[in-house]
């Protein structure tokens, strides 16, 4: 696709359900974070991905939350037993090779909105 | 700790007029200080882009100032025009060794006719 596609748009959970949401980086970017955005607020660093590898995972708030990216490309962000807190929208942003000019945008997607009840 | 201070929360201004948001920074190492769009229901747009060795980059009607002794910088839009409507963020990172950008709070900017 031409952008980054993440999926499902909206996701509502009951407290103690475990979720897992889905982004698909734009083709061939190196590059993969995932961001928390609280209602009112700029967006919080969750974790990064170069390739499979996971290199930052410092902005992970608790151990229910948990992401993969196994082939280095689709990416899933899993939170366990959610609670009324983890309500926010998840943003997934790629980004290609640094060095290479424009491949450094880091271009986001539109976001998972999680509403836990 | 917020490390990106953001002013103001919110801003109205007049079409044609300049809007002007303001960010503070602590973090002496950032060295990469990027404007991010975002219209509701969407995720951030990279407007404009700023490294430490300029004091000023201008791209269209965008422009961003900085002050690195002052560790400020400040993003103006000149001609606004109600398209422009959205909230705007700031942000900022360390361009090597840690690639996650800290990011302001947010300015709502509201242009009206």
């Amino acid at each position: 696709g031409a952008g980054v596609s993440q999926s499902p748009r909206y996701k509502v959970a009951k407290r103690g359900q475990d979720v897992a949401l889905r982004c698909d980086p734009i083709s061939g970017h190196v590059s993969l974070f995932w961001y928390q955005q609280a209602l009112g607020q700029g967006p919080e660093f969750l974790t990064y991905f170069q390739n499979e590898a996971q290199l930052d995972k410092s902005g992970l708030p608790s151990d229910r939350f948990f992401a993969e990216r196994p082939e280095g490309s689709v990416s899933t962000l899993k939170i366990q037993r959610t609670q009324q807190e983890d309500s926010a929208v998840y943003l997934c942003a790629s980004r290609g090779e640094q060095g290479k000019g424009e491949n450094e945008k880091l271009f986001f997607g539109s976001g998972t909105q999680l509403s836990v009840l | 700790q917020q490390q990106v201070k953001q002013s103001p929360q919110s801003l109205i201004v007049q079409k044609g007029g300049i809007s002007i948001i303001n960010c503070a920074y602590e973090n002496t190492a950032f060295d990469y200080f990027p404007w991010y769009q975002q219209f509701p229901g969407k995720g951030p747009a990279l407007l404009i882009a700023i490294r430490p060795d300029v004091s000023e980059k201008k791209e269209g009607r965008f422009t961003i100032s900085f002050n690195k002794s002052a560790k400020q910088f400040s993003l103006h839009i000149m001609d606004s025009q109600p398209g422009d409507s959205a909230t705007y963020f700031c942000a900022a990172s360390m361009r090597v060794g840690n690639e996650k950008l800290t990011f302001g709070t947010g300015t709502r900017l509201t242009i009206i006719p």
